[in-house]
């Protein structure tokens, strides 16, 4: 079975861009979430989407956004770059949590983010 | 207010000895506990899950222990292996509210040959 993919692996935007990342799950997975990582903070909750909705939301501006299509792909976009995004964007899949009692979540190779 | 602690930012062990990596959390609300192995350029992989139910979960050479009176949990690696070398992250979920996963910073470990 195929792993979680994301697109693309590196992304170079300068201040003021916008950006939109892509996430494939892992097949007959529902969830997606969205995670930020940089050396000073370690992994942090961007939001979770489950069956096109979004269920969850981390602490993070508006400027961070996300939606999931039917067949469970997710986008995430970036709008206003600020230097501070720069970081490596990691999505991750997971079973139906709530009917399977599924809590480990599957992880992409992420999205290297470099905002000059 | 960081919820998910790992204090230590590295660890070298010998070949063949015992890993323990350790991890704390403040939030009494959190019930499930995941360990995830990262390499560089690589996503986080899963290793091991213990729910708040259990005090001890083991999957081959890992185990994870949970001392909930403490909030403290460890991941044991025993016999450690070279192929071991990576970061650790522990993370944490209160399956009650959300699939939200709060992550700690990692652990650096070096298994020296």
């Amino acid at each position: 079975k195929a792993g979680v993919t994301q697109t693309p692996r590196y992304l170079i935007k300068t201040r003021g861009q916008q950006v939109t990342l892509s996430c494939s799950p892992i097949s007959g997975h529902r969830s997606v979430s969205w995670y930020q990582q940089t050396p000073g903070q370690g992994l942090q909750f961007l939001f979770e989407y489950f069956s096109e909705t979004q269920r969850n939301k981390g602490n993070f501006p508006g400027r961070f956004s996300g939606r999931q299509f039917s067949n469970s792909r997710s986008e995430m976009n970036v709008s206003t770059l600020e230097l501070g995004d720069s970081a490596l964007y990691l999505c991750a899949s997971s079973l139906d949590i709530v009917r399977d009692l599924s809590y480990e979540q599957y992880f992409g190779p992420g999205t290297r983010l470099t905002v000059t | 207010d960081q919820q998910v602690k790992q204090n230590s930012p590295s660890l070298s062990v010998q070949e063949g000895r015992i890993s323990i990596l350790n991890c704390d959390y403040t939030n009494s609300m959190f019930d499930y506990f995941l360990w995830y192995k990262k390499y560089p350029a690589e996503g986080p992989t899963f290793l091991i899950s213990i729910s708040s139910i259990k005090d001890k979960n083991e999957d081959g050479r890992f185990t994870v222990f949970l001392n909930k009176s403490a909030k403290h949990l460890s991941l044991h690696i025993v016999p450690s292996q070279p192929g071991d070398s990576a970061v650790y992250f522990c993370a944490a979920s209160d399956t009650g509210a959300n699939s939200k996963l709060t992550f700690g910073k990692g652990i650096t470990l070096s298994v020296r040959p």
